[in-house]
């Protein structure tokens, strides 16, 4: 079925640094998602994108968080600077539609803010 | 705001044996969906159902739910688990306050299913 993809798996960074999470959606999507999820915790709601802009955002998407999707690429969620509260798996989601039905994950990024 | 319960974070029964894995909400819409995602080790949340109808049971791959709006649950349950069940079960809603649909997840489920 539909993938979407996650690069990198994992990642590792020192806090203040700044880090990308790249993700491929499913090729035909036309909206896209960023949840966040701690260790031990629920996934969490950051962001939602379409046609070039920031449709809803969550009081997790700091100001130090940004998405874009240029040219059609990778869909990516730039934290900068980074905090050591940043540490998480970061799950991206393609649909579609604008519809939870048609919602497709990507296998999430662990994030590791020393 | 919006919120899902899931009680039991760790399950472990066993193969052959019935299963129901707990899930209880709170939302103030009407207009609301609900989700059953299943999570294989490194992989990534699958549906596994949905349901936005009050008392239609929903079934898929073996497992069914539920929606009961009068306990606000949503239940899953299957009648003879395998070992393939193994996995992380997340109980999720959808509502559409401001038109930009999100999924409200649950902590998840761990379902063991032991030989």
């Amino acid at each position: 079925g539909p993938k979407v993809l996650q690069i990198p798996s994992h990642q590792i960074i020192d806090m203040g640094q700044m880090v990308t999470l790249n993700c491929d959606p499913v090729s035909n999507h036309l909206y896209f998602y960023w949840y966040k999820q701690i260790l031990g915790q629920q996934m969490e709601f950051l962001v939602n994108f379409y046609n070039g802009k920031v449709m809803e955002k969550s009081k997790l998407f700091k100001d130090q968080f940004s998405v874009e999707r240029p040219d059609g690429s990778y869909f990516t969620l730039k934290i900068q600077p980074t905090a050591l509260e940043d540490s998480a798996v970061y799950f991206c989601a393609s649909s579609f539609r604008e519809s939870a039905e048609t919602l497709y994950f990507g296998s999430g990024t662990r994030l590791t803010v020393l | 705001g919006d919120s899902v319960t899931q009680t039991e974070g760790l399950v472990t029964v066993t193969e052959g044996l019935p299963v129901m894995l707990n899930c209880t909400y709170q939302t103030a819409y009407s207009d609301v969906a609900f989700f059953w995602y299943v999570q294989y080790l490194n992989e990534a949340p699958k549906l596994l159902l949905r349901s936005s109808t009050d008392n239609k049971r929903t079934e898929h791959q073996g497992f069914h739910a539920t929606l009961h709006k009068s306990s606000s649950s949503f239940h899953l349950q299957k009648s003879s688990v395998q070992l393939s069940d193994s996995a992380l079960y997340y109980c999720a809603l959808s509502d559409d306050p401001s038109g930009s649909w999100q999924l409200i997840f649950g902590s998840g489920t761990q379902l063991t299913v032991m030989p």
